[in-house]
């Protein structure tokens, strides 16, 4: 159960698009299409923004997207926007019923 | 609406044991798997444990197993994590979270946390 692997910072300016990745093993991330992203705001609680790798819950804009390659997740902020501004951490199914997170990114709007 | 309310957090010594209590409401309880997540000061997320949505099905993060047990009522709609031998290293903000599965994959709705503290 190793944490996943995420960049310590992202950024990008507004209107722009800008790509976290979530690099894993075969054990977790390459195994199973079960990858997910949080969204967290200081102080608050995380908000689920990506789950089963691509799919977005109700309610999330459809500028945040996500995809697989391999044993890496990647997420997608399209026309980035000042709320965007937040710590990301990426999740996945690690057998066992069990689940890793990464070490969150923390994503700058410029 | 959904909503997550956990309690049982409080300060204790290394070596001692807590009951964290997580309170379920505007769902159907039993329909969802169920997690702990817990999030040290200024750190990440860390998941804890987790638990199918009949009990039959529980996870634990190496950090923690043979440590902690979590288990559920669903006739109470409440979820529950038993910590015995705490350490420094768990003193984190304790999370419960919703998975929107029957079993433990991904945490659509978290409550606001419980603070567990130890230290000597």
């Amino acid at each position: 159960q190793s944490a996943l692997t995420q960049p310590p910072s992202a950024s990008g300016s507004p209107g722009q698009s800008v790509t976290i990745s979530c690099t894993g093993t075969s054990s977790d991330v390459g195994g199973y299409n079960y990858v997910s992203w949080y969204q967290q705001h200081p102080g608050k609680a995380p908000k689920l923004m990506i789950y089963d790798v691509s799919k977005r819950p109700s309610g999330v804009p459809d500028r945040f997207s996500g995809s697989k390659s391999g044993n890496t997740a990647s997420l997608t902020v399209s026309g980035l926007q000042a709320e965007d501004e937040a710590d990301y951490y990426c999740s996945s199914y690690a057998g066992s019923n069990s689940v890793v997170f990464g070490g969150g990114t923390k994503l700058t709007v410029l | 609406e959904v909503q997550l309310v956990e309690s049982g957090g409080g300060v204790l010594r290394p070596g001692g044991s807590l009951r964290l209590s997580c309170a379920a409401s505007g769902f159907t309880f039993d329909d969802y798997g169920m997690s702990w997540v817990r999030q040290a000061p200024g750190k990440g997320l860390e998941w804890v444990s987790g638990i199918n949505w009949n009990g039959g099905s529980t996870g634990y993060a190496d950090s923690v197993k043979g440590r902690f047990t979590i288990s559920r009522d669903n006739a109470k709609n409440s979820l529950y994590l038993q910590m015995n031998s705490l350490r420094a290293e768990d003193t984190a903000l304790y999370h419960c979270a919703r998975d929107p599965t029957s079993s433990i994959t991904s945490f659509d709705y978290w409550g606001q946390g419980t603070l567990v503290t130890v230290s000597s």
